[in-house]
C-alpha cells in the first residue's frame, strides 16, 4: 500500500526566515507529485507539480520553490517567508502519467504560521 | 480558464436525512470531477469521482450526478451520519494535454449533520 508522509506537521516561523517542507511517498514508483496550499478557511491552490526526478513545473508564483531530488521525495522551500505564506500545505500524488483526470491522494499536511 | 463554484458554503441537515452539494463548472472540455472530504483540522481525502462518459455513479451512501449540458455536478449523501460532517470540495479537471493534474477546486461546502 502506498503511504505519503509530510514533515513537519506544524511550524511557527518568523517573517524573513527560511522554510523547508518535505514529502515522501512510499510504495509507488515514479508517482506524479503535487504541492497545494490552502489559506485558513480557504480553497486549494496548486503550487507545483512534478512528473519525474529533477523536473518541477510551477503553477503559481508565491515566492516559493520546489524540488524533486529523489523519485519519492518532494520539497517545498523559500529563503524568506512572508506573512502571506501562512496556511496549510498539502503534498499529493497521483498514479497515471500523462492524464489530467487522475485521482489525487493527499498527505496529512503541514500547517505553517508566519509571525 | 476553468472556474468551479460551490453554491452552498454551509449546509445543515438532520441525522438520517439526505444532503445534496452542488457544483458548477465553466470549461465544457472538463472531463473528470472528483469530490474530497476534509474533516476539521485534517487533510483532504478522496471520496468519489465521476468521469464525463457517465452521468451517474454510486458508492454506498454517496451518489454523484453529472449534467454536462448544464455544466453541473452534485454529491448526494443519503442517511447522513454525524461522521459525515466535514467540508466537501468538488473539483474539475481540464482535458488531457493541459497542466498535469490541474484540478480546479471549488471553495468548499461545510456539511453539518445535526444529531
Amino acid at each position: 500500500a502506498q503511504t505519503i508522509h509530510q514533515w513537519p506537521v506544524a511550524e511557527i516561523k518568523a517573517v524573513g526566515s527560511p522554510l523547508s517542507l518535505g514529502c515522501t511517498i512510499k510504495g509507488k514508483s515514479s508517482p506524479n507529485l503535487y504541492w497545494y496550499w490552502q489559506a485558513t478557511g480557504g480553497t486549494l491552490q496548486q503550487l507545483f507539480y512534478s512528473i519525474t526526478v529533477g523536473q518541477v513545473e510551477s503553477v503559481v508564483q508565491l515566492n516559493l520553490s520546489a524540488s524533486r531530488p529523489k523519485d519519492d521525495q518532494f520539497i517545498l522551500s523559500t529563503e524568506k517567508l512572508l506573512l502571506s505564506h501562512s496556511g496549510f500545505y498539502l503534498c499529493a500524488w497521483s498514479l497515471t502519467r500523462g492524464f489530467s483526470g487522475n485521482t489525487l491522494y493527499f498527505g496529512e499536511g503541514s500547517r505553517l504560521i508566519v509571525v | 480558464g476553468e472556474k468551479v463554484e460551490q453554491h452552498e458554503s454551509t449546509l445543515s441537515v438532520r441525522e438520517g436525512d439526505s444532503a445534496v452539494i452542488n457544483c458548477t463548472y465553466t470549461d465544457t472540455a472538463s472531463s473528470y470531477f472528483p469530490w474530497y472530504k476534509q474533516e476539521a483540522g485534517k487533510s483532504l481525502h478522496f471520496v468519489i469521482d465521476i468521469r464525463s462518459n457517465v452521468d451517474r455513479k454510486q458508492s454506498q451512501r454517496l451518489t454523484v450526478l453529472l449534467d454536462k449540458k448544464a455544466k453541473r455536478f452534485s454529491l448526494h449523501i443519503t442517511a447522513t451520519q454525524p461522521e459525515d460532517s466535514a467540508i466537501y470540495f468538488c473539483a474539475a479537471s481540464p482535458p488531457r494535454g493541459s497542466a498535469l493534474g490541474r484540478l480546479h477546486f471549488g471553495a468548499g461546502t461545510q456539511l453539518i449533520v445535526i444529531p
